[in-house]
């Protein structure tokens, strides 16, 4: 089935751990983008893509590193995880004109 | 930067009625995106309805409609004939149209539906 598929569905670290929470799309999207939601939050944008080899960041991206070596695939790495990297991730993609953005099922991650 | 702003944290309605989520948004853009995303208990995040702010004509798709306020910077979404599927979390999200604008959601609110 055609859209944005996330892995892993949950995670739990410990602190100061490293992970990669991997993002991939068969839709032929430019733009992908990640998303961290929390309680009372809403979502808020992390790093985002328009192209392969182009990223750049959001509003929150310390802590996070992103690669965009394909048009399908954007992972999102934790380098050293922190308590505060406890959290729902979303990744979305759309077309250019992002009008319609399609989102994965997200990622839990707890980090202890 | 731009806002959104979803002032109810929660709002209840009874199945078969009507109910009416509040959304403003601050914007020096006079071209932009707003749409309202549903996120059910399965995380899932579903597009709702979508407004384009040069279109005057408010949007609709079936039972959900909006109010779209531009001179106020108002965008409410209405449920009419609310069911029980209706049950979620909505976020309400602004996009300006240049090409480096970014999707800025509201911090939510959650809609419980009630026999």
């Amino acid at each position: 089935n055609a859209g944005v598929t996330q892995t892993p569905k949950f995670q739990v670290l410990k602190t100061g751990q490293s992970m990669t929470l991997q993002c991939a799309q068969d839709m032929n999207h430019e733009y992908m983008s990640w998303y961290r939601q929390d309680p009372g939050m809403g979502l808020r944008l992390i790093h985002y893509s328009v192209g392969a080899g182009i990223t750049d960041q959001g509003e929150v991206p310390n802590g996070y590193n992103v690669s965009r070596s394909t048009t399908e695939d954007f992972p999102l790495r934790l380098l050293s995880a922190a308590p505060s990297q406890t959290s729902v991730y979303f990744c979305a993609s759309s077309t250019a004109g992002r009008t319609n953005y399609t989102f994965g099922s997200g990622t839990r991650l707890t980090v202890v | 930067a731009q806002t959104v702003t979803q002032s109810q944290p929660e709002m209840s309605v009874q199945e078969a009625e009507t109910v009416t989520l509040s959304c403003t948004y601050d914007t020096s853009e006079s071209d932009y995106y707003l749409f309202w995303y549903k996120q059910p208990p399965s995380r899932q995040m579903i597009l709702v309805i979508r407004q384009e702010a040069y279109k005057q004509q408010n949007a609709t798709e079936n039972r959900f409609s909006v109010n779209f306020q531009k001179a106020a910077k108002s965008f409410s979404l209405k449920i009419s004939d609310s069911q029980l599927g209706d049950a979620a979390m909505y976020f309400c999200a602004y996009r300006s149209t240049g090409t480096a604008s970014k999707l800025t959601f509201g911090t939510g609110t959650r809609l419980q539906v009630t026999l």
